[in-house]
């Protein structure tokens, strides 16, 4: 099956500054690429997705870029602020039915 | 237009015991999946139900079942709970496009399982 591994595991910066996590995957048929945002007891939240048929995509302040030859995937956070800390979790899908999952990156934006 | 409910929030359980998890999906979704997320991990896929069947399994014993029901709501049964099964289980819906399209898949605040 798919294996995804997403780095770094945790990530501090200064607030104004740029955020960005990386995700590999393995299954060259995966073509549909979401990222989600978890606060502390919450449920994780869709915040930007992308599909093989893409390159980049980009939402205010949060961008996604995506490279099908080397099978990785990357979410930028501009301006961040204090309210971007959370964990961030990627996600790739070859069927569209199961979801492989990240193993997360807890985001710290220090004021 | 309502997102996706799930009940109960909590649950403590003893080693051995059955539960039952529930799941309404958000308005206009036909499709359910469930994951379990452990402490410090990613959610990891347990199966997706879609016209009342299961459609696809990930790597979890027997002992999970679902169900889903016409009015596209779903439940997650876990018999003989052990303590490895504590996690948070979350339930997420979405809406079946033409066959190959992939659509986005919208979580529920889960039911955090403890098991004693």
């Amino acid at each position: 099956g798919e294996n995804v591994e997403q780095h770094p595991s945790t990530l501090s910066v200064q607030e104004g500054d740029s955020a960005v996590i990386k995700c590999t995957y393995s299954d060259s048929a995966s073509n549909y690429f979401p990222w989600y945002k978890q606060e502390l007891g919450k449920r994780p939240q869709l915040i930007i997705d992308i599909r093989s048929n893409v390159g980049e995509k980009k939402d205010q302040r949060i961008a996604v870029t995506l490279n099908k030859t080397a099978k990785h995937f990357s979410l930028h956070i501009t301006e961040t602020q204090p309210e971007d800390s959370a964990v961030y979790f990627c996600a790739a899908t070859p069927t569209g039915n199961q979801f492989y999952f990240g193993t997360g990156t807890s985001l710290t934006v220090i004021p | 237009d309502a997102g996706v409910t799930q009940s109960p929030t909590h649950l403590i359980k003893t080693r051995g015991q059955q539960v039952t998890l529930r799941c309404s999906p958000k308005s206009g979704h036909d499709t359910v999946s469930w994951y379990q997320q452990a402490l410090g991990q990613g959610p990891q896929f347990i199966f997706q139900y879609y016209e009342e069947e299961e459609r696809q399994r990930g790597n979890f014993p027997d002992r999970f079942s679902g169900h889903q029901f016409p009015n596209y709501s779903s439940e997650l049964n876990v018999n003989a709970l052990l303590l490895g099964d504590s996690a948070l289980y979350l339930c997420a819906s979405s809406l079946e496009l033409r066959v190959g399209s992939t659509d986005t898949q919208y979580f529920g605040p889960g039911t955090r399982l403890t098991v004693l």
